[in-house]
């Protein structure tokens, strides 16, 4: 059974704290994507990767960063978190090849900034 | 730019009943997806389209390709209990062949015993 999964379910962080949002993949998938799900707005590319290593923006990418030292591994930061960061976050991973748009996505990290 | 409308935006429907949704653009696509997201989880791919008048079953759902390739429809039939959910469709962004995709507001389906 294949499986994305993220490192935390739920997370409350302070103001101002480096977060770390793991989330790792067992289908030896090449593409990586972290997403923000609010309300109203859907749900928003913060970072995708292609390859280790390689990062590339999506829509909102301002406060965040990724990092990418393992195929199965896609970690989103918080250089430091904000109230506005407040949101679900969603990982997801695809295959290359004929099935590259279908994105797998982990179970969510609700996180709340005080 | 791309943008995916879903309708209806929600759906309150009893036990029993079936259900249509579509999502529209006003570009063209070359994939559809339907996910399901239930309260609290990320979203599980329910359905993936590939071929303009394509209709595939998964279980009691239908989803088809719109013959158009502007749009694409999911059905549920005899609705139950567990399927309450945010549905989306989502389809990949024009220039891109690494995999990024665009999504619809999501339809909500309630479903009453």
């Amino acid at each position: 059974d294949v499986k994305v999964t993220q490192s935390s379910r739920y997370l409350v962080k302070r103001t101002g704290e480096k977060v770390f949002l793991e989330c790792v993949q067992d289908m030896d998938h090449e593409n990586m994507f972290w997403y923000r799900q609010d309300p109203g707005l859907g749900l928003r590319l913060i970072y995708f990767s292609y390859d280790v290593k390689m990062k590339e923006k999506g829509d909102i990418p301002e406060g965040y960063s990724v990092s990418r030292e393992k195929k199965e591994r896609f970690s989103l930061i918080l250089e430091s978190a904000s109230t506005n960061q407040t949101s679900m976050y969603l990982c997801a991973s695809s295959p290359m090849g004929g099935r590259i748009n279908e994105q797998f996505f982990g179970p969510g990290t609700r996180l709340t900034v005080l | 730019g791309q943008q995916l409308n879903q309708s209806p935006q929600s759906m309150f429907i009893q036990e029993g009943e079936d259900v249509s949704m579509n999502c529209t653009s006003s570009s063209i696509f070359n994939t559809w997806l339907w996910y399901k997201q239930e309260p609290g989880e990320g979203p599980v791919l329910l359905i993936a389209l590939y071929k303009a008048g394509e209709l595939t079953s998964n279980g009691r759902l239908t989803a088809q390709f719109g013959i158009t390739r502007k749009d694409s429809f999911l059905n549920i039939s005899a609705s139950i209990p567990s399927d309450v959910g945010i549905y989306f469709c989502a389809g990949p962004m024009r220039s891109s062949n690494t995999g990024k995709l665009i999504f619809g507001q999501g339809t909500t389906l309630q479903v009453k015993p």
